[in-house]
C-alpha cells in the first residue's frame, strides 16, 4: 500500500534561517506531488505541484522554493524564512487527479 | 486551487443531530468532487467523492448530493458525533488535462455533547 511521509511534525525557526521541509511517498511510482499552506484557521493554499522529476509548477510567487531531486522526494525549502511564513504546511500526492489527493500529516512552522 | 484569506464558517450542532455542509463550485466543467475532513493539528483525509455523472452516493453515516444545475454539492453525515468536530473541504477536479484540485474555503463543524 502507498504511504506518504512528511517531516518534521513540528519546527520553530528564527527569522532569517534557511527550511527544508520534505516529504516522501512509498508504494507508487511517479506520483504528483503538491505542497500546500494553511494558515491558522483558514483554507488551503497551493504553493507547489510537480507531475515529474525535475519539474515544478510554482502557484504563489514567494519566498519559498521547492525541488524534486527523486521521483518520490518532493522538497520545501526557503534560503531566509520570514515571519509570514509561519504556517502548517501539507504534502499531498495523487496518481490520478480524477482520484483525489492523499495528504500527509503536515509540519506546522512557527517563524519567530 | 486555493481557498484562502477567509475565516472559516462555523456550524454547530447537537450529539445526534444530523449536520448539512454546502460548498458551491465554481467550475461547469469539473468532474470529480471529493470532501475531507481536517482534524486539529492533522492533514485532510478523504471521505466521500462522487462523479459528475451522479447525483447522490451515500457512504457510512455520509450523504454526498451533488446539483450540477447550480453547481452545489452538500454534505450530509447523520448521527453527528463529537468525533465528526473537523473541518470539512470540499474540492473539485476537471476532467481532464490538468493536475490539481481546487478547493473550497471549508467549513468548521463543531459538535457538542
Amino acid at each position: 500500500s502507498q504511504t506518504i511521509h512528511q517531516w518534521p511534525a513540528t519546527l520553530v525557526q528564527p527569522v532569517g534561517s534557511p527550511l527544508s521541509l520534505e516529504c516522501t511517498v512509498e508504494g507508487t511510482s511517479n506520483p504528483n506531488l503538491y505542497w500546500y499552506r494553511q494558515a491558522a484557521g483558514r483554507g488551503l493554499q497551493l504553493l507547489f505541484y510537480s507531475v515529474g522529476i525535475g519539474q515544478i509548477s510554482s502557484e504563489v510567487p514567494q519566498n519559498l522554493s521547492a525541488s524534486r531531486p527523486q521521483d518520490r522526494q518532493f522538497i520545501l525549502s526557503s534560503k531566509k524564512l520570514l515571519l509570514s511564513d509561519s504556517g502548517f504546511y501539507l504534502c499531498a500526492w495523487s496518481l490520478n487527479i480524477n482520484y483525489g489527493y492523499t495528504f500527509g500529516s503536515g509540519t506546522r512552522l512557527t517563524v519567530v | 486551487g486555493e481557498s484562502v484569506g477567509l475565516h472559516l464558517p462555523t456550524l454547530s450542532v447537537q450529539e445526534g443531530d444530523n449536520s448539512i455542509i454546502n460548498c458551491a463550485y465554481s467550475n461547469s466543467a469539473s468532474d470529480y468532487f471529493i470532501w475531507y475532513k481536517q482534524e486539529s493539528g492533522k492533514g485532510p483525509q478523504f471521505i466521500i467523492d462522487i462523479r459528475s455523472n451522479m447525483d447522490k452516493r451515500q457512504g457510512q453515516r455520509v450523504t454526498v448530493l451533488l446539483n450540477k444545475t447550480v453547481k452545489h454539492l452538500s454534505l450530509q453525515i447523520a448521527a453527528t458525533q463529537p468525533g465528526d468536530s473537523a473541518v470539512y473541504f470540499c474540492a473539485e477536479g476537471p476532467s481532464s488535462g490538468y493536475s490539481t484540485l481546487t478547493f473550497g474555503k471549508g467549513t468548521m463543524l463543531l459538535v457538542s455533547p
